[in-house]
């Protein structure tokens, strides 16, 4: 499985947009992209997922480039409710599903 | 509602006893997961299986055991082999078909051994 690199923290206040970027220079072909959203004493929640281009959702959208090497997570218009842990995560459709999480970026959004 | 539930939410025990923390799920996936989290840390996988009647050690496995008789539960053991239980401890199940890495994760059970 890919190794990932983000940032450990991110400052944000209310209303701005967020951009969590994330390295992963080892990607393989078929890897995915993939991130999460941990709250304190809670399970993680999937957030978005891709393998290339742009997704969008009702939530985030992430951005990968051509290269495939990185990936943007882009929060629109942060509330004080999306300070959490971020996760990004990158593997395989195939064999083991298992996720590698990293440390993850703790976000705090301010008033 | 479909979900994963784990129980207990809080756990103590003594050191040198084994203690059983449950998952069950009713979403009909195939595969699920135990991870392990250390305060201001990530997850890390610890058991993991695709199917029922069998399991994939992860990579912090020893100390710890597991079995899945059924499709809707997989519980895990720890065992007084573990030196370090104290921990938050996460379930999650996902589906094994298609691309998708989107894992549902249980509410976790916090142990604490002393």
């Amino acid at each position: 499985l890919a190794k990932t690199t983000q940032p450990i923290s991110m400052d944000s206040y209310e209303g701005q947009e967020v951009n969590i970027t994330c390295s992963h220079n080892n990607i393989a072909t078929n890897d995915y992209i993939t991130w999460y959203q941990q709250f304190p004493s809670q399970g993680p929640r999937f957030i978005i997922q891709g393998y290339k281009t742009k997704v969008t959702n009702e939530v985030a959208s992430l951005f990968i480039p051509a290269d495939r090497k990185s990936s943007t997570l882009s929060l629109p218009r942060v509330s004080l409710s999306d300070t959490a842990v971020y996760y990004c995560l990158v593997g395989a459709g195939t064999g083991r599903r298992a996720l590698t999480f990293g440390s993850g970026t703790r976000l705090q959004v301010q008033p | 509602d479909g979900g994963i539930t784990q129980s207990p939410k809080y756990l103590f025990r003594k050191e040198g006893q084994n203690v059983t923390l449950s998952c069950e799920q009713n979403l009909n996936h195939d595969a699920m997961y135990w991870y392990r989290q250390d305060p201001g840390q990530g997850l890390r996988l610890i058991y993991y299986s695709q199917i029922v009647n069998d399991f994939q050690k992860g990579d912090i496995a020893e100390g710890y055991s597991v079995s899945r008789e059924k499709k809707e539960s997989f519980p895990l053991t720890v065992t007084s082999a573990q030196k370090n239980p104290t921990a938050f401890y996460l379930c999650a199940s996902s589906t094994n078909r298609g691309p998708s890495y989107e894992q549902y994760f249980g509410p976790g059970t916090r142990l604490t051994v002393t």
